[in-house]
């Protein structure tokens, strides 16, 4: 099983449309998560850290569950500049240091 | 300020080659972290560097070995190129205390193994 599951995608929408991303991390000892956006080739660039609470940043929002190690992203009001591939990331700390571990990815393509 | 800058941004070697990636962090960052990213994947991580030690070690071959130098800049070897070592190798810096909000990328240089 990899360590970070997303949904296969492309997710085609048009202008406007609601759009929810999921991902899932297998392992438990995962301290942070995250969701990057790469357009293409480009660097990955932080878009969001998610939190056990719920945050909000705009048209985006992040959820995460401990429990199911289940981790949302929901674009409200999508817009043509949403084009491009979102990641999910989660970290695992332990006593050598720290590294993101990347998704595969979902491209999200926004049409007018 | 200076973001995270690497080099050279594109480069085509030959299988059984020895390739040679550089990168330098961003103001104030002491630590380096190099990704992998092949087409159609999220970045895997290879390795960290800190204190011009490895600290981390993702899965890959010993054929990728690193080196980091006192003034926190760091190159990415990589002996004896596979056709699947073709990908965008990436760079990230960060600090101790920014957390991972702070972990800054570089454009990346892209590696064509032909």
């Amino acid at each position: 099983r990899k360590e970070v599951e997303q949904d296969p995608g492309p997710f085609n929408v048009p202008e406007g449309a609601t759009v929810a991303f999921n991902c899932t991390y297998s392992n438990s000892a995962s301290q942070s998560f995250f969701w990057y956006r790469q357009d293409c080739r480009k660097e990955p660039k932080l878009l969001m850290s998610v939190y056990s609470s719920g945050n909000e940043d705009g048209r985006f929002t992040a959820q995460l569950n401990r429990a199911s190690q289940y981790i949302s992203l929901l674009i409200r009001d999508s817009k043509l500049s949403d084009s491009a591939t979102y990641l999910c990331v989660v970290n695992t700390k332990n006593q050598a240091g720290t590294a993101l571990i990347f998704g595969k990815g979902t491209t999200l393509s926004v049409s007018s | 300020d200076a973001g995270v800058t690497q080099s050279p941004t594109h480069l085509i070697k030959t299988r059984g080659q020895q390739v040679t990636l550089r990168c330098s962090p961003k103001s104030g960052h002491d630590t380096v972290s190099w990704y992998q990213q092949a087409l159609g994947q999220g970045p895997q991580f290879i390795f960290q560097y800190y204190e011009e030690e490895e600290r981390q070690r993702g899965n890959f071959p010993d054929r990728f070995s690193g080196h980091q130098f006192p003034n926190y800049s760091s190159e990415l070897n990589v002996n004896a190129l596979l056709l699947g070592d073709s990908a965008l190798y990436l760079c990230a810096s960060s600090m101790p205390g920014q957390g991972l909000n702070g972990y800054t990328f570089g454009s990346g240089t892209r590696l064509t193994v032909v």
